[in-house]
């Protein structure tokens, strides 16, 4: 079955270091892939996605992804974090003909930035 | 600012009531989604509408009834809820792609819905 781990549940990091959020995802071919941002008692904000072509995609708010065939992972990163990135972070998969926007979510990962 | 407009923000209702979630988009997008979000999880699909028609029910308890009168509207009509109904209720949108469906799915920020 098509699954995706975020194996962080909770990750803190201060303010100007790098964060690297990770995703591993379960699926026979290469899926759509997506990271999503939500802030509290807020929707869901698309950062950046991943169809095919190159691996490395950019993204909004200084995000990027990396995808990995052979580690079949997607993870998110950003070089130097801002406080206004704390924030719930899901990771999804949109596996090949599907069909109605049925999005497979990771559990997320909750930022915490320090000062 | 989202580009899908959800009210009201915020729901308390009773067992017993009847209400009304709604949901509105105006980017030509003929796929809307409505998602149920309980807190520290993952969106849960509930359902899918296509060109303006039902095509996905995740089998949705009947209390929760939704609708799509036209292209930019979808509504979800709440009667005789649980407790355990409470949840951040989502609406999306989408393009339909021919052939792979690979759009993106644009939120609303919800409507906060607590069943007392």
């Amino acid at each position: 079955a098509q699954s995706v781990t975020q194996p962080d549940i909770h990750i803190t990091v201060s303010e100007g270091a790098s964060l690297e959020l990770r995703c591993n995802y379960s699926y026979g071919a290469t899926p759509y892939l997506f990271w999503y941002v939500q802030s509290p008692g807020q929707g869901l904000q698309l950062l950046l996605k991943y169809f095919s072509g190159d691996t490395l995609v950019q993204g909004i708010k200084g995000f990027e992804a990396e995808f990995k065939r052979s580690q079949s992972s997607f993870n998110l990163r950003k070089p130097s974090v801002h406080w206004s990135d704390a924030a719930e972070y899901f990771c999804a998969v949109a596996p090949w003909g599907n069909q109605g926007g049925k999005l497979i979510f990771g559990q997320g990962t909750e930022l915490s930035v320090k000062p | 600012d989202t580009e899908v407009t959800q009210t009201p923000k915020h729901l308390v209702m009773g067992m017993t009531n009847k209400k009304s979630l709604k949901c509105e988009q105006h980017m030509g997008h003929r796929a809307m989604y409505w998602y149920k979000q309980k807190a520290k999880k993952p969106p849960e699909l509930m359902f899918v509408y296509s060109y303006e028609k039902l095509s996905i029910n995740e089998s949705v308890p009947s209390r929760f009834s939704p609708e799509c009168p036209n292209s930019s509207l979808l509504n979800l009509h709440l009667h005789a809820l649980q407790p355990e109904d409470s949840a951040l209720y989502l609406c999306a949108s989408t393009h339909l792609v021919k052939g792979r469906d690979n759009s993106p799915l644009h939120f609303g920020n919800g409507t906060r819905l607590t069943v007392t």
